[in-house]
């Protein structure tokens, strides 16, 4: 089975600083990775996704996450952070034949003007 | 295109009790995943339906049982709640071949008293 592990349980910044969220995984086959974002009272909305090919990923709103399979990580960035981007930040891991969705436990990210 | 749809928002029950919640899953998906999320932590998987069969099933009791209806609607039964039951349950819902990837519905606050 999957696992998920976010090393970081909060991490406060300053606007216009970058950031970096981190992800490992762990996993004996092949992997499909994710990073989802939850507002406050909100359910999960997916942010950016690696299935397979090029190992960096974007989301339109200028977050990337880049997969490292030698090191099995999936970290999360954004050279300048906004107020806006507050919120708590999931890591999940599927299996390409496994249905069940494993997530971290989550890392609070917090902005400040 | 009508995203995933949970109902009813909040709820509150006394332990012992049961609670049936609802999903709708987004349209054109036809396997429809349970998630609980306890206050600080990342989503636990329950079980997924595909075809109205359970397909796949978390760490999860007997007493957590549920139904997918002929148009991929689904239902979340709890039985004999217990106070741990205290969580945000999400739906989530993924359509043929889209890798894993599965869109989240808001969630269904349940409070066991």
């Amino acid at each position: 089975a999957q696992s998920v592990t976010q090393l970081d349980s909060q991490v406060p910044v300053f606007e216009e600083a970058p950031v970096e969220l981190r992800c490992n995984y762990s996993s004996s086959v092949s992997v499909y990775l994710f990073w989802y974002v939850q507002y406050p009272n909100q359910g999960l909305q997916l942010l950016l996704k690696y299935l397979s090919g090029s190992t960096l990923v974007e989301s339109i709103n200028g977050f990337e996450a880049e997969f490292n399979k030698s090191q099995t990580s999936f970290h999360l960035r954004k050279p300048s952070v906004h107020i806006s981007d507050t919120a708590e930040y999931f890591c999940a891991v599927s299996s390409y034949n496994n249905n069940d969705m494993r997530f971290g436990a989550g890392t609070r990210l917090t902005v400040k003007p | 295109e009508t995203g995933v749809t949970q109902s009813p928002t909040h709820l509150i029950k006394t332990r012992g009790q049961q609670v049936t919640l609802r999903c709708s899953s987004q349209s054109g998906h036809n396997t429809v995943s349970w998630y609980q999320q306890a206050l600080g932590q990342g989503p636990q998987f329950i079980f997924q339906y595909y075809r109205e069969e359970e397909n796949g099933r978390g760490n999860f009791p007997p007493r957590f049982s549920g139904l997918q209806f002929p148009n991929y609607s689904s239902e979340l039964n709890v039985n004999a709640l217990e106070l741990d039951d205290s969580a945000l349950y999400l739906c989530a819902s993924m359509g043929v071949n889209s890798y894993n990837e599965q869109f989240f519905g808001p969630g269904t606050r349940l409070t066991v008293l």
